[in-house]
């Protein structure tokens, strides 16, 4: 079956340290998104990918740094320099270009303690 | 900048008991106006794209229309298992996705 797949789903970490969280996608689409979800707010986007080898900020990049080294993997590491990371993050992918719809991945939920 | 937003926040009906979700947008450029389903702890699900004023798609009890500043989801005869956040997206010559923060929707028996 395609689909997304992100692990883990469950993430805890301490004040301080880095975390990277996985996505994978066997869709063959190019595109691929993380977003973040907070209660009560919409999805927020941190970085996106067109092609591989190429990322742009989204409108919450401070404090998140991504690779795309091959066309089914993005994954997003957390740094320290985020002040609140504690959220639900949401990857997704889709064909570029065109308004073409999202395929999301069933998240990963971070807690910072 | 651009904006979704959607209403009413929580709207909670009896089995059977028709009603409209609203998502009004304000993005430049629209190139597409997407409805998802989000169940709590899961990725959203996709439902509709709309790509112009008077479009209207329609999937089981779910129908989606459009205008030139709001989109409506309205559901006919909801059941239990409607119940679900759904959320709306306008996609910009950006090449972005602008969501709105969700309508949470409990459908109780």
């Amino acid at each position: 079956d395609g689909g997304i797949t992100q692990s883990p789903k469950y993430l805890f970490r301490k004040e301080g340290q880095n975390v990277t969280l996985s996505c994978e996608q066997n869709l063959n689409h190019d595109a691929m998104y993380w977003y973040r979800q907070d209660p009560g707010q919409g999805l927020r986007l941190i970085y996106y990918s067109q092609i591989v080898n190429d990322f742009q900020k989204g409108d919450i990049a401070e404090g998140y740094s991504v690779s795309r080294e091959k066309k089914e993997s993005f994954p997003l590491t957390v740094t320290s320099a985020q002040k609140n990371p504690t959220a639900f993050y949401l990857c997704a992918s889709s064909i570029p270009g065109g308004g073409n719809e999202q395929f999301f991945g069933p998240g990963t939920r971070l807690t910072v303690l | 900048e651009d904006q979704v937003t959607q209403s009413p926040e929580a709207l909670r009906l009896q089995e059977g008991e028709s009603s409209s979700l609203n998502c009004s947008y304000t993005v430049s450029g629209l190139r597409g106006l997407f409805w998802y389903r989000q169940d709590p702890g899961k990725g959203p699900e996709f439902l509709f794209t709309l790509y112009s004023a008077g479009e209207e798609k329609e999937k089981e009890r779910l129908k989606a229309t459009l205008t030139k500043k709001e989109s409506f989801l309205h559901i006919t005869a909801p059941k239990p298992e409607d119940s679900a956040t759904y959320l709306c997206a306008g996609y910009n010559y950006g090449q972005n996705f602008v969501f709105g923060p969700g309508t949470r929707l409990s459908v109780l028996p």
